[in-house]
């Protein structure tokens, strides 16, 4: 079975501190995904990247960026955290691009407070 | 960019038949439609996928109509586990341009005995 982990499940950290959310798949997908989940809004893609060190902005990249140095490991970076980036984080990842589409498999999410 | 429009909740009872629909006029020829399923302090997870006309596995059915401005998940005589929110998902995504993975905002589904 596919596995997504996530660092932390709970976090709290202060305005203006340097936030890392880390996210591990251990499939060899080319595919990793950050999304952040609101109530009422769904989920809303942050970045996702198709490679290493290749990434793309998704909806709502405004505050956030990402690293990935490693085929496995998908970073989510807040540089300067704020109280409207308080939310559940949620890493996916999926095969490559040679196919049409493909299934992502989710962590189980990051409930990220920022006070 | 192809958006998702789906009821924001459903009420059922056990042993009927739910069909949540998701509307997407924008769809792109490419695209491909899928429904994810998750419960409270959990990652959304597959249910089915399909580009057109119908798709069945163990747990759903998928519908698709020949214009794919619309789908229609099928849940077969629901239990009490299935009360979780659905979510539609329309696209894919593409290298070397901005993805266009649109989730929509999930229809919440209660099943009550």
């Amino acid at each position: 079975d596919v596995k997504v982990t996530q660092s932390s499940r709970y976090l709290v950290k202060r305005t203006g501190e340097k936030v890392f959310l880390e996210c591990v798949q251990d499939m060899d997908h080319e595919n990793m995904f950050w999304y952040r989940q609101d109530p009422g809004l769904g989920l809303r893609l942050i970045y996702f990247s198709y490679d290493v060190k290749m990434k793309e902005k998704g909806d709502i990249p405004e505050g956030y960026s990402v690293s990935r140095e490693k085929k496995e490991r998908f970073s989510l970076i807040l540089e300067s955290a704020s109280t409207n980036q308080t939310s559940m984080y949620l890493c996916a990842s999926s095969l490559g691009l040679a196919v049409s589409y493909n299934e992502q498999f989710f962590g189980p999410g990051t409930r990220l407070t920022v006070l | 960019l192809a958006k998702t429009t789906q009821p924001i909740s459903m009420d059922s009872y056990e042993g009927q038949e739910v069909n949540i629909t998701c509307s997407h006029n924008n769809i792109a020829t490419n695209d491909y439609i899928t429904w994810y399923q998750q419960f409270p302090s959990q990652g959304p997870r597959f249910i089915i996928q399909g580009y057109k006309t119908k798709v069945t596995n163990e747990v759903a059915s998928l519908f698709i109509p020949a214009d794919r401005k619309s789908s229609t998940l099928s849940l077969p005589r629901v239990s009490l586990s299935d009360t979780a929110v659905y979510y539609c998902l329309v696209g894919a995504p593409r290298g070397g341009s901005q993805g266009n993975l649109i989730f929509g905002k999930g229809t919440k589904l209660s099943v009550k005995p």
